[in-house]
């Protein structure tokens, strides 16, 4: 139980296009997702979270222009990743936490999405 | 806001041996300590996690110590096996509104058959 897809897991666009990026709770409802950004050999840093039917709230130095996040349902949150340009170029990670989970409780993670930006 | 410290950074054992990862956090309100492995390409796994209210937790050859007073706590993986190579991180959760996680650098084990 408890898994995260997300989608797509590879995705490689040229600059100054946008990039959406998919994360959906399966087989739980999760009223809290997460989305983080890991650079190579780095740890993950969170860039925003987002609560269904609200707005997201970012993390200082992210622009929330750039990075638009929607959280519409209780099983699926996008990352819109806006004009990418070569600096954006990471690896994306969502999680999710269940509805009803308690603060002690794990997140469960999407397998990351690598978006490559020309 | 909360701020953990992982180290080493890097560990290499040789298969069979046992492998220590430490980790320190700085927010006395943390409650909750999860760890979790990344596979290459992947995203995280959670493999153990440990609650304040208890100092040691086990799970097969896998074990998580918690000192509260010291805000430390640890990851023992025993008899280690090549499948264990893998980026390991340990992550605090704090008491903040929207319980966010904050997660040490990560540790590259390396288990040399």
């Amino acid at each position: 139980g408890a898994v995260v897809s997300q989608h797509p897991s590879r995705v490689i666009c040229k600059s100054g296009t946008s990039v959406k990026i998919e994360c959906r709770s399966l087989d739980f409802q999760a009223t809290t997702m997460f989305w983080y950004r890991q650079f190579p050999k780095q740890s993950l840093m969170l860039m925003a979270t987002s609560n269904e039917g609200s707005k997201a709230t970012y993390e200082q130095g992210v622009e929330k222009d750039k990075f638009l996040i929607n959280h519409a349902s209780l099983t699926l949150s996008t990352l819109t990743v806006t004009s990418a340009h070569p600096e954006d170029s990471s690896f994306y990670i969502c999680s999710a936490r269940g509805l009803g989970d308690s603060l002690n409780s794990p997140l469960h993670f999407g397998n990351g999405t690598r978006l490559t930006v020309t | 806001g909360e701020n953990v410290e992982q180290h080493p950074s890097t560990l290499s054992v040789q298969e069979g041996d046992s492998a220590v990862i430490k980790c320190t956090y700085s927010d006395s309100a943390s409650n909750y300590f999860p760890w979790y492995k990344q596979e290459l390409g992947k995203g995280p796994q959670l493999i153990i996690d440990i609650r304040s209210n208890v100092g040691e937790k086990k799970d097969q050859r896998i074990a998580v110590t918690l000192n509260k007073t010291a805000k430390h706590f640890s990851l023992h993986i025993t008899e280690t096996q090549p499948e264990d190579s893998a980026v390991y991180f340990c992550a605090a959760t704090s008491s903040g509104g929207y319980q966010k996680v904050t997660f040490g650098i990560g540790t590259k084990l390396q288990v040399i058959p």
